[in-house]
């Protein structure tokens, strides 16, 4: 099984921040890596997908990188509206999926 | 527009039996892969188990088989997680959501995209 990690766990932001979020893979998925963002109460919502191509309605700000074992969801500009939790996803299995543990941003 | 539209909260006792559906529209519900989602309260995602509703063929995350069922109905495009004997623990979110797939070559690349709604399950004495 492909086991995902993700850091920091939780952290306190301002509006206009730059938040930088980390995935990482017990091994190499080359691309293969999701983000999503959950808003309590709601479904999640894709992101980002194939690690670095921006979905669809998302806005700017948010953007992916990496490849391998490492990943980075970036937020380059935060705002009221970003507050949730992103998970990462590896696609790697392409019918085994794994999520990431989360990572909580909320207002410093 | 895509969409997936799930079944409502239920409330159950434990040792009871459960159905809960995902119905979908505004795609060919055959050509897509349908997975399920588990959020216990409180806590993260956790993969279940997919179907391709074309031909029915299932695949279990290990954590998952044998304590649930993953069915479909192409004829009403519905996708179904079923319990035969539920526990407290059972008690969470459940979200179905379509597997887009991309290809390049040999390459595959996949995500979740539309999400359910979410059916509340609670089980409780």
């Amino acid at each position: 099984d492909i086991q995902m990690t993700q850091s920091p766990s939780s952290l306190s932001a301002s509006v206009g921040d730059r938040v930088t979020i980390t995935c990482r893979a017990s091994q190499s998925i080359s691309s293969y890596l999701n983000w999503y963002q959950q808003k309590p109460g709601k479904a999640p919502k894709l992101l980002i997908y194939a690690a670095s191509s921006l979905q669809s309605g998302v806005p700017s700000r948010f953007s992916g990188s990496g490849s391998g074992t490492d990943f980075t969801l970036t937020i380059s500009s935060l705002q009221p509206e970003d507050f949730a939790t992103y998970y990462c996803q590896q696609s790697y299995s392409t019918l085994y999926i794994t999520f990431g543990p989360g990572t909580k941003v909320d207002i410093k | 527009e895509v969409q997936l539209v799930q079944s409502g909260a239920e409330v159950k006792k434990p040792g009871e039996s459960l159905k809960i559906s995902c119905k979908g529209s505004g795609y060919s519900f055959t050509s897509y892969w349908i997975g399920w989602v588990r959020q216990m309260p409180g806590k993260g995602l956790e993969w279940m188990g997919i179907i391709y509703p074309g031909d029915s063929d299932t695949r279990y995350s290990p954590s998952f088989q044998g304590q649930v069922t993953i069915s479909a109905d192409k004829s009403i495009s519905t996708a179904y997680l079923q319990w035969s004997s539920l526990k407290a623990s059972d008690t969470a979110m459940y979200y179905c959501a379509r597997l887009e797939i991309f290809s390049s070559g040999w390459y595959f690349w996949s995500w979740f995209d539309p999400w359910g709604q979410g059916t509340l399950v609670t089980v409780s004495s």
